[in-house]
């Protein structure tokens, strides 16, 4: 079975400074999706970033990029130059075509960052 | 264009009665998807809906549990008689397309606390 491991549960991080959060995975497959996603307290879930299994080069968006290492099963969130509206609760995803599922997600239990002035 | 939305946002029972969780995709969303976050675990798979039809349940703990979406729009989700792990916080999502990679847009959420 699929499983998505984030391995720190709260991150720290100085305004303007920058931060990776980690996840790894675990799949036999070799076509897959991989995700994150950013809860702001009490607010709804939202996509930062996605990466297809199948490109090596990994996904950027704006102040948002990923170390997709597909050998070594890890899949690193990097936030630079970190402002206050990044605090959140961060949650590393997964799905796949296969064994009949149809983009349910798999997530981590998610890690959650702080932002200090 | 207004996001998927969740109705109640809280919602304190007793064990033993009964619940029923509303969710409203986005409007012209097929795919409808039911989450479910137990305190300090995964955010955990429930069902999947294709407009009415279920494409996918193998995440519903037990049949305690009852998942509806007549005509391809809002969603319900029945939980009789709620018991104590039942409590957890309750997502809804909805996608345009079936396609995996395809962006799933998440509600509030309903915190469900079983007493």
């Amino acid at each position: 079975a699929q499983t998505v491991t984030q391995s720190q549960p709260e991150m720290s991080v100085q305004e303007a400074e920058t931060v990776t959060l980690s996840c790894t995975y675990d799949t036999s497959e070799s076509d897959y999706y991989l995700f994150w996603y950013k809860q702001p307290p009490s607010r709804q879930m939202i996509l930062v970033i996605r990466q297809e299994a199948y490109k090596q080069q990994n996904a950027t968006e704006n102040r948002f990029s990923v170390n997709f290492q597909k050998a070594a099963k890890s899949f690193s969130l990097k936030i630079s130059d970190s402002q206050l509206g990044d605090a959140a609760m961060y949650f590393c995803a997964y799905t796949t075509n296969y064994g009949g599922s149809q983009g349910n997600l798999i997530f981590g239990k998610g890690t959650k960052l702080s932002v200090k002035p | 264009e207004a996001g998927v939305t969740q109705f109640p946002s809280h919602s304190v029972i007793e064990k033993g009665q009964t619940v029923t969780l509303r969710c409203d995709p986005i409007s012209g969303h097929d795919n409808l998807y039911w989450y479910r976050r137990v305190m300090g675990k995964e955010i955990k798979f429930l069902l999947h809906f294709v407009k009415e039809s279920k494409q996918d349940e193998s995440g519903m703990p037990n049949n305690r549990f009852l998942a509806e979406r007549t005509g391809g729009t809002y969603s319900t989700l029945k939980v009789q008689p709620a018991e104590l792990e039942d409590s957890g916080v309750y997502f809804c999502a909805s996608s345009q397309e079936v396609r995996v990679s395809h962006e799933q847009y998440f509600g509030p959420g309903t915190r469900l606390t079983v007493t």
